[in-house]
């Protein structure tokens, strides 16, 4: 069965610095897809960002990025510049391209010191 | 285009009694999944809907779970026989058959006492 696993229940990171969010999964396919979203207090889960197994050049969208490491089976979120705003959870999540439902990590907590 | 929309927001019941929970998903999104969200967790998959029919549903659902999407539209939740257990955040997603990603509803927080 698949897993997702994040080994960081929470972190803190100066505004305007950077952080690091770590992930790994396990599982025996080939063909999947990862993602990262984010739970804001009190609101709905958001996407931030995806990633397909196939491609090996990282996801990038704005201020967010991931380093993909296919055969260690990591994936992990980078945040940039962090705002007030990115204060949240964040899930790492997985999907197989062969089966329709999402799993998810536990979380972690980030929080963002003005 | 409204997002995901889930109805009640809230609800407080107390044991024993049954509730039923809707989620409206983003029109067109022919996909429709059911989470359950306790404090601190990540989302546990529940069940989910391809159109009206109902394509995989988790080992941990117990038999007072029942989830129908009759019209291959908006979907139901119902929880009969609530216990304290039960209490949770029930979140709803849907998709298109041809994407990758889901997109989440703001969610029901259920919570009997």
């Amino acid at each position: 069965a698949q897993t997702v696993t994040q080994s960081q229940p929470e972190m803190s990171v100066q505004e305007a610095e950077t952080v690091t969010l770590s992930c790994t999964y396990d599982t025996s396919e080939s063909d999947y897809y990862l993602f990262w979203y984010k739970q804001p207090p009190s609101r709905q889960m958001i996407l931030v960002i995806r990633q397909e197994a196939y491609k090996q050049q990282n996801a990038t969208e704005n201020r967010f990025s991931v380093n993909f490491q296919k055969a260690a089976k990591s994936f992990s979120l980078k945040i940039s510049d962090s705002q007030l705003g990115d204060a949240a959870m964040y899930f790492c999540a997985y999907r197989s391209a062969r089966k329709d439902k999402i799993i998810f990590g536990k979380g972690t907590r980030l929080h963002i010191l003005p | 285009d409204t997002g995901v929309s889930q109805d009640p927001r809230h609800k407080i019941t107390k044991r024993g009694q049954n509730v039923t929970f809707r989620c409206d998903p983003i029109s067109e999104h022919n996909r429709l999944y059911w989470y359950r969200q306790t404090l601190g967790q990540g989302p546990e998959f529940l069940t989910y809907f391809q159109n009206e029919a109902q394509l995989e549903k988790s080992r941990l659902l117990s038999d007072r779970f029942s989830a129908e999407r009759p019209k291959g539209s908006f979907s139901t939740l119902e929880i009969q026989r609530t216990e304290q257990g039960d209490s949770a955040m029930y979140l709803c997603a849907s998709s298109l058959v041809l994407s990758a990603e889901a997109f989440f509803g703001q969610g029901t927080r259920l919570t009997v006492v």
